[in-house]
């Protein structure tokens, strides 16, 4: 069966200081990766997704940028964080990209000071 | 602009009562939807799902509701259970688009013993 890694599960971090949260499947090869988050009051916003390594994909405009150096490892990074970084971030999987759930990881929260 | 809208941010229900979660979406090129239930602290977890194609989905206590002429879905839980409370997310893609899920945010059900 398969199974996916995230970690930390919580972190706390100064504002300018560097990110890397890191997330790794196992039990499938040559899935969809995805990056989303959930900012406090709001739903998931996809962040990055990368149909295979080295391709990333960006959704939205932001601080963060995202790597995948191996076909079942995604990455996410920041240089320096800001305060509007803190939220819940979630790694996600899937098999395909057409009508194939999403499995999630327990995810990171993020807490910016 | 939300595209993915649950407007009831929670819902109390009585055990063995049914649950009703309601989703509204915009966008009428949405052709698969998705139902996740999050526990704190974990990350999503996927529940079931409906293509455009159906106006309806079981599966056990669960059963999806599709209208696609009022762009409204619902989730039935029947009978609740306590262990069903959670929040849950109405998510919703276009096919081909790399498994880009648009969440709502959510809606906290707390079924009561």
């Amino acid at each position: 069966s398969q199974t996916i890694h995230q970690w930390p599960a919580t972190l706390v971090q100064p504002v300018g200081s560097p990110l890397s949260l890191e997330c790794t499947v196992e039990g499938t090869s040559n899935p969809n990766l995805y990056w989303y988050r959930q900012a406090a009051g709001r739903g998931l916003q996809l962040l990055f997704y990368s149909v295979g390594i080295g391709q990333i994909s960006s959704e939205v405009p932001q601080n963060l940028s995202a790597s995948r150096p191996q076909d079942r490892q995604f990455i996410l990074s920041s240089k320096k964080l800001l305060l509007s970084d803190s939220g819940f971030y979630l790694c996600a999987w899937s098999r395909d990209s057409n009508n194939s759930p999403l499995h999630f990881g327990n995810g990171t929260r993020l807490t910016v000071t | 602009d939300q595209q993915v809208k649950q407007n009831s941010p929670s819902l109390s229900v009585q055990e063995g009562r049914i649950s009703i979660l309601n989703c509204d979406y915009t966008n009428s090129m949405f052709d698969y939807f998705l139902w996740y239930k999050k526990y704190p602290a974990e990350g999503p977890t996927f529940l079931i799902s409906i293509s455009s194609i159906k106006d309806k989905n079981e599966d056990g206590r669960f059963t999806v509701f599709l209208n696609k002429s009022a762009k409204h879905l619902s989730l039935h839980i029947v009978p609740s259970q306590p262990g069903d409370s959670a929040v849950y997310f109405c998510a919703a893609s276009i096919v081909g688009s790399q498994g880009n899920l648009i969440f709502g945010k959510g809606t906290k059900l707390s079924v009561k013993p």
